[in-house]
C-alpha cells in the first residue's frame, strides 16, 4: 500500500500570500511529481524530481517552485498566491528500476482556493 | 505532443453488467500505461499498470489491455458493483526521455443499484 501524504487537504487564502503545500512519502521512492487539476479537467504535470537536489519543470507552465532536500519530502511553494492559482494540486511518487518505470502512487491532494 | 482521449465521457449502467472503458493515445512511443480511479474529493488510486512490452494486466474483476501500435487501451470491469462508481483515468508515460504522465479527461462511471 502506498504511503504518500499531503497537507493541508484544503486551503483558502487571500491574494498575495505565500503558501507551501507539503508532500511526503515513506516508500523511499526517488522520483516525485506535482500535478495540477482544474475542475472537470485532466491532470497536468507541473514539476518533477529524480532525487535529492533534482527539480525539473513539467509540461504545464506554473509560477510555483519546488525543492527536494530530502528523499521523502517534495514541497511546492507559491510566493504570491493569485485567484488563477485556484486548483487541486496532487503529489505522486514512483520507483525507477533502471530501465522500468513503476506505477505512480498519488497523495490525497490539496484543494487550494485563492480569494 | 502526446494526447490521451477517453470514451465515453460518462457511463451509467445497472449493477452486475460487464463494461468496457476506452482510451486512445496519439504517440505510440510510450514506456507504460496506467489506469486509475478517482473518487470525489480524493486523490487517485492506481488500478493497473501495463508496461509497453505487455499486452494486458488483470487484477480481480479488472482487466486492462494495451495495443501500443494502434494507440489503444481498454479497461474491462466484470460484474460491476455500486462501489465501482468513480471517475476512471487513463494515463501514459511517454518515451524519448520525457517524464511524468499524460492523462485523459476520464470516464465518469455510475453503477445503478
Amino acid at each position: 500500500e502506498a504511503d504518500i501524504y499531503q497537507t493541508p487537504r484544503y486551503l483558502v487564502i487571500g491574494t498575495g500570500k505565500k503558501i507551501t503545500l507539503e508532500c511526503s512519502q515513506t516508500m523511499g521512492h526517488d522520483k516525485m511529481y506535482w500535478y495540477q487539476q482544474d475542475p472537470g479537467m485532466e491532470l497536468h504535470l507541473i514539476h518533477y524530481s529524480y532525487g535529492v537536489n533534482s527539480t525539473e519543470k513539467g509540461d504545464l507552465s506554473s509560477e510555483s517552485t519546488v525543492s527536494r532536500i530530502r528523499t521523502e519530502h517534495f514541497p511546492l511553494t507559491l510566493e504570491s498566491a493569485r485567484p488563477s492559482h485556484t486548483s487541486q494540486y496532487l503529489c505522486a511518487s514512483s520507483e525507477y528500476l533502471g530501465t522500468t518505470y513503476n506505477e505512480q502512487f498519488f497523495g490525497p491532494g490539496t484543494r487550494l482556493t485563492v480569494l | 505532443k502526446q494526447e490521451v482521449t477517453q470514451i465515453p465521457a460518462a457511463l451509467s449502467v445497472p449493477e452486475g453488467e460487464n463494461l468496457v472503458l476506452n482510451c486512445s493515445f496519439t504517440d505510440s512511443a510510450i514506456y507504460n500505461l496506467q489506469w486509475f480511479r478517482q473518487d470525489p474529493g480524493k486523490g487517485l488510486t492506481s488500478l493497473l499498470l501495463i508496461q509497453s512490452s505487455q499486452r494486458e494486466q488483470t487484477s480481480g474483476r479488472l482487466n486492462a489491455s494495451l495495443d501500443k501500435s494502434s494507440g489503444r487501451s481498454t479497461l474491462y470491469i466484470a460484474a460491476s458493483q455500486p462501489g465501482d462508481s468513480a471517475t476512471y483515468l487513463c494515463a501514459v508515460m511517454a518515451g524519448g526521455g520525457a517524464d511524468g504522465l499524460t492523462f485523459g479527461k476520464g470516464t465518469h462511471l455510475i453503477i445503478q443499484p
